[in-house]
C-alpha cells in the first residue's frame, strides 16, 4: 500500500515567515512522529501523536514550533516567524499502535529559510 | 535519557566484500528495541534491520546481519556482498519508553566498483 508521504517536498522561504509542513501516515497507523535532521544536530525528535492522547512535545526546540493532528490521520507542523536555525529536513514517521512496531519514514520536506 | 553513538562517520568497501558498521548505545530501559535505517539521497529512511533487546540470537535480513552484545551495549550491522545500491548513510537508532527514536550520527557507506 501506500507509503507515508509529506508535502511539500522543498520549501524556501524568507525570515519571519510562517510555515506549513504536511504528512500522511500510513492508513491504520494510529501513533506519528515528527523528526528533524540538521547538520549540526543530526536527527531530532520534535513531537509525537498516539491516536487520541495527548501528544509528547518534549523534543519541540520552541514555542514557534506546533503541531497537530486532524481526526487522527494528517499531521500538519508549523513553524512560526521562522529562523534561519530552523533549515532542515523534517521527516514525519507513522507506525501501529505497539510499542515494539517499526516506524515508517516519509521522504521529508526540507526547508530553507533566507 | 537513551544515547547513541556511531565512531565512524564515513566507511568505504569493495564492491562484493563484507563491511561492519559500529553503534554503542546507552540506556537505562529494560525493555528496547534497537534499528539500523538506511537513508539514500533521496532521504527517505528505509529499515534495514531491527533487534528486540529480550532476543538473545542475533537478527538477519539477507546480507544485513548484526551482532547484538548486551552487556557491552553494542549493535553493530554486517553488510556482506556489498552492492553498489548498498552505498547510503546508515543510522543506527534505539527507542525508549515514549517510543520516539534517538538516532546516532550516522556513517556514510561508499561502496567501491
Amino acid at each position: 500500500g501506500a507509503g507515508v508521504s509529506q508535502s511539500p517536498s522543498n520549501k524556501v522561504t524568507e525570515k519571519g515567515k510562517d510555515v506549513e509542513l504536511r504528512c500522511d501516515p500510513i492508513s491504520g497507523h494510529t501513533a506519528l512522529y515528527w523528526y528533524r535532521q540538521s547538520l549540526g544536530q543530526g536527527l531530532e525528535f520534535l513531537i509525537y501523536f498516539q491516536g487520541n492522547s495527548a501528544p509528547d512535545k518534549s523534543g519541540l526546540p520552541s514555542d514557534r514550533f506546533s503541531a497537530e493532528r486532524t481526526g487522527g490521520s494528517v499531521s500538519t507542523l508549523t513553524i512560526q516567524r521562522t529562523q534561519q536555525e530552523d533549515s532542515a529536513v523534517y521527516l514525519c514517521a507513522s507506525s501501529t499502535n505497539l510499542r515494539i512496531e517499526t516506524q515508517y519514514f516519509g521522504p521529508g520536506t526540507r526547508l530553507l529559510v533566507l | 535519557a537513551q544515547t547513541v553513538t556511531q565512531s565512524q562517520p564515513e566507511m568505504s568497501v569493495q564492491e562484493a566484500e563484507t563491511v561492519t558498521l559500529s553503534c554503542t548505545y546507552d540506556t537505562s530501559e529494560s525493555d528496547y528495541y534497537l534499528f539500523w535505517y538506511k537513508q539514500p539521497p533521496s532521504r527517505q529512511m528505509i529499515l534495514v534491520i531491527r533487534q528486540e533487546a529480550y532476543k538473545q540470537q542475533n537478527a538477519t535480513e539477507n546480507r544485513f546481519s548484526v551482532n547484538f552484545q548486551k552487556a557491552a551495549k553494542s549493535f553493530s550491522l554486517k553488510i556482506s556482498d556489498s552492492q553498489l545500491g548498498d552505498a547510503a548513510m546508515y543510522f543506527c537508532a534505539s527507542n525508549n519508553a515514549g517510543n520516539m527514536l534517538t538516532f546516532g550520527g550516522g556513517t556514510r557507506l561508499m561502496v567501491k566498483p
